[in-house]
């Protein structure tokens, strides 16, 4: 079975510049989770789906970030534009209903802002 | 709000020894606590989940204790070796309130076993 797949896996944009990360959660799984990790920092929280619903996106930093899931199945993670703050690793990760059941993660987009 | 503790932040030790990597939370309602391993330049690999219910789990030369009432969890760590280095993180589920689905992780304990 196919673990939770990332693309593209390193990112260089300039800032002011468009990104779009996407994730492939594992088949199956009807929750889908954003996280980031900035460096220094601890990973944190950006939003949660079950299947194409947003469920929590209180984590997101601002209005400059757009996730979608169409479908209910994949999802990508729109950043316009893009700010030299917004460095760092983005993880997905998927999960089994309900909701509280153990994530798997995915790889990671390293992105860096320049 | 939720905050994750992880001591120490680094850890170096020579292989063969048994190790205790801490976490602790401040809301002792958690729904459960993961602990995670991640190479450089890797995801997150799920090590142990350790349910509020439940007071450990284990894996292999692994371990992990949960002490919900002080906000505390132990990654213990058995006869150690080269192939365990990599950042071990903590990650705690609220178990209650609109966030159930989110875990608020720790920034890791960084273990370095030496041949």
């Amino acid at each position: 079975e196919a673990g939770v797949t990332q693309f593209p896996s390193h990112s260089v944009i300039e800032k002011g510049q468009t990104v779009t990360l996407r994730c492939d959660p594992i088949s199956g799984h009807d929750n889908l989770y954003w996280y980031r990790r900035v460096m220094g920092k601890e990973i944190k929280f950006l939003l949660h789906f079950v299947k194409e619903s947003k469920q929590d996106e209180s984590g997101m930093p601002n209005n400059r970030f757009l996730a979608e899931r169409t479908g209910g199945t994949y999802s990508t993670l729109k950043v316009q534009p893009a700010e030299l703050e917004d460095s760092g690793v983005y993880f997905c990760a998927s999960s089994q209903s309900p909701t509280y059941g153990e994530q798997f993660f995915g790889p990671g987009t390293r992105l860096t802002v320049l | 709000k939720q905050e994750v503790t992880q001591i120490p932040a680094a850890l170096s030790v020579p292989e063969g020894e048994n190790l205790v990597l801490n976490c602790s939370f401040t809301d002792s309602a958690i729904y459960n606590l993961q602990w995670f391993r991640q190479d450089p330049g890797k995801g997150l690999t799920s090590l142990l989940l350790i349910q509020s219910s439940q007071r450990e789990q284990t894996s292999g030369r692994l371990n992990a204790s949960l002490d919900k009432s002080s906000g505390r969890s132990t990654l213990y760590i058995a006869a150690s070796q080269p192939g365990d280095s990599a950042t071990y993180l903590c990650a705690v589920r609220p178990g209650r309130g609109s966030t159930l689905g989110r875990l608020y992780f720790g920034r890791g304990t960084q273990l370095t076993v030496w041949p």
